[in-house]
């Protein structure tokens, strides 16, 4: 199946700082989304994002699917930022596949 | 929207015991997934039906394991007999079409001791 690799798997921040987060995929994709889980483990999502670019207050999100490659960027972080972000994709089998994911804790 | 509903959010059972989970996709949604996240495996998906009907179960672990779709805004999983190993969250999700966004409930925490 289709590999979804996330990097970096820790990232600590100082409240306000921005941050860059990846996710490489093995093949190409129909679908692929952001998703944010916060410590109550509820997933939040984010972008719905298979190519281009797309903007949301302090986060936007960039796809290259020639490239394989989609970022999330986070400006301006906050401690309520702190959580989990997962990147999961489909590849024509109607599921997404998850990313182990970027553990992300904001310090104020 | 209500969003995709699941209960019970927490769920703790003896070691042997039946387990049912329950899910209500989004409205108008036309597929549902069922998903499991553990520490070990991360999220890994169970089985999805699309208009009712299972398409991929091939992430179901074992016999154990049993889902059920009866109409178009109800769907269960079933663990019978339950065991510590499945201690786990269990998601559904929904989406509207192939390829489509798709949505998580807020998961079902289950522990079996």
């Amino acid at each position: 199946g289709i590999q979804v690799e996330q990097s970096p798997p820790d990232l600590i921040l100082q409240e306000g700082a921005n941050s860059t987060l990846r996710c490489n995929f093995s093949d190409s994709v129909n679908n692929l989304q952001w998703f944010h889980q916060n410590p109550w483990g509820q997933l939040i999502n984010l972008f719905y994002i298979p190519s281009g670019t797309k903007q949301n207050g302090r986060l936007s999100a960039t796809t290259v699917a020639t490239e394989r490659y989609s970022l999330l960027y986070i400006s301006s972080s906050q401690t309520t930022d702190s959580g989990v972000y997962f990147c999961a994709v489909e590849a024509g089998a109607n599921n997404l596949f998850f990313g182990t994911g970027t553990r992300l804790t904001v310090i104020p | 929207d209500a969003g995709v509903i699941q209960s019970p959010r927490h769920e703790v059972t003896e070691m042997g015991q039946e387990v049912t989970l329950r899910c209500k996709p989004i409205s108008g949604h036309n597929s549902l997934f069922w998903y499991r996240q553990t520490m070990m495996r991360g999220l890994e998906l169970l089985i999805y039906f699309n208009n009712n009907v299972p398409i991929d179960d091939s992430g179901m672990p074992e016999d154990r394991f049993s889902a059920k779709m009866p109409n178009a805004s109800f769907s269960t999983l079933k663990i019978q007999p339950s065991e510590p190993r499945d201690s786990a969250v269990y998601f559904c999700a929904s989406s509207t079409t192939r390829s489509t966004e798709a949505f998580f409930g807020q998961g079902t925490r289950l522990t079996v001791v």
